[in-house]
């Protein structure tokens, strides 16, 4: 397993504005993802922080959008840029290995756009 | 390509009640099945999971069984808590598609005293 920790846990924010969450592992991992999960709804996957190149994005979201970073193994972070009321949602990271198919998640980022 | 389908919830019972969460899936070749747990205001937890077909993936009370030839996955307890109360995400993946997980809409379980 690992332990993630994601910063920060929680943020209202204003229209217009960027937020950049942060994802830490414990442990060396080959691949974070990052998710979106609406009220009430399953996840949605926005893109897979590849280490040492660009993030690989699904469709429906873009690099402009939801700028991301895989400095290291062990850490990535999500910009919500331009915000909106439609991006108040729970960002969640989870984490895998390679030839793993488990995937582990940290705890969430509850964001609130006003 | 590949889906996963959960029944809706809520799901109500009461304390020692006997749990099914019915899940189907649609995927080419042999992929992992899981049953990942968010209780209210935390991220996920892996509850289970089974690799192949025929295995029982089990924890905490819960059972989960891979049958390809109904391609289900149907998470069971026999006797369930309060504190069971939760948000229950049936997934899967496959290694030629990177691990990817591919996720059910969830069910929300209510467990009342």
């Amino acid at each position: 397993s690992a332990v993630i920790s994601q910063k920060p846990s929680r943020d209202i924010c204003q229209r217009g504005t960027s937020l950049t969450i942060q994802c830490q592992v414990d442990s060396q991992v080959t691949m974070m993802f990052w998710y979106r999960q609406q009220p009430g709804q399953s996840l949605t996957l926005i893109a897979t922080a590849n280490q040492g190149s660009e993030a690989t994005y699904e469709s429906g979201f873009v690099i402009d959008k939801f700028p991301i970073s895989r400095p290291n193994l062990t850490f990535s972070t999500l910009t919500v840029s331009n915000m909106s009321p439609e991006d108040s949602s729970i960002y969640l990271c989870s984490v895998g290995r390679a030839a793993e198919d488990e995937q582990y998640f940290g705890p969430g980022t509850r964001l609130t756009v006003t | 390509g590949d889906s996963v389908t959960q029944m809706e919830g809520p799901v109500t019972l009461s304390e020692e009640a006997f749990l099914t969460i019915n899940c189907t899936y649609t995927a080419t070749g042999y992929p992992s099945l899981f049953w990942y747990v968010q209780y209210p205001g935390e991220g996920l937890q892996l509850l289970l999971k089974a690799t192949k077909a025929d295995d029982k993936g089990s924890n905490k009370g819960f059972e989960a069984t891979y049958r390809k030839e109904t391609t289900s996955f149907h998470l069971e307890k026999g006797s369930v808590q309060v504190s069971d109360s939760a948000v229950y995400f049936c997934a899967l993946s496959r290694r030629d598609s990177n691990y990817q997980l591919i996720w059910g809409a969830g069910t929300k379980l209510i467990i009342k005293p």
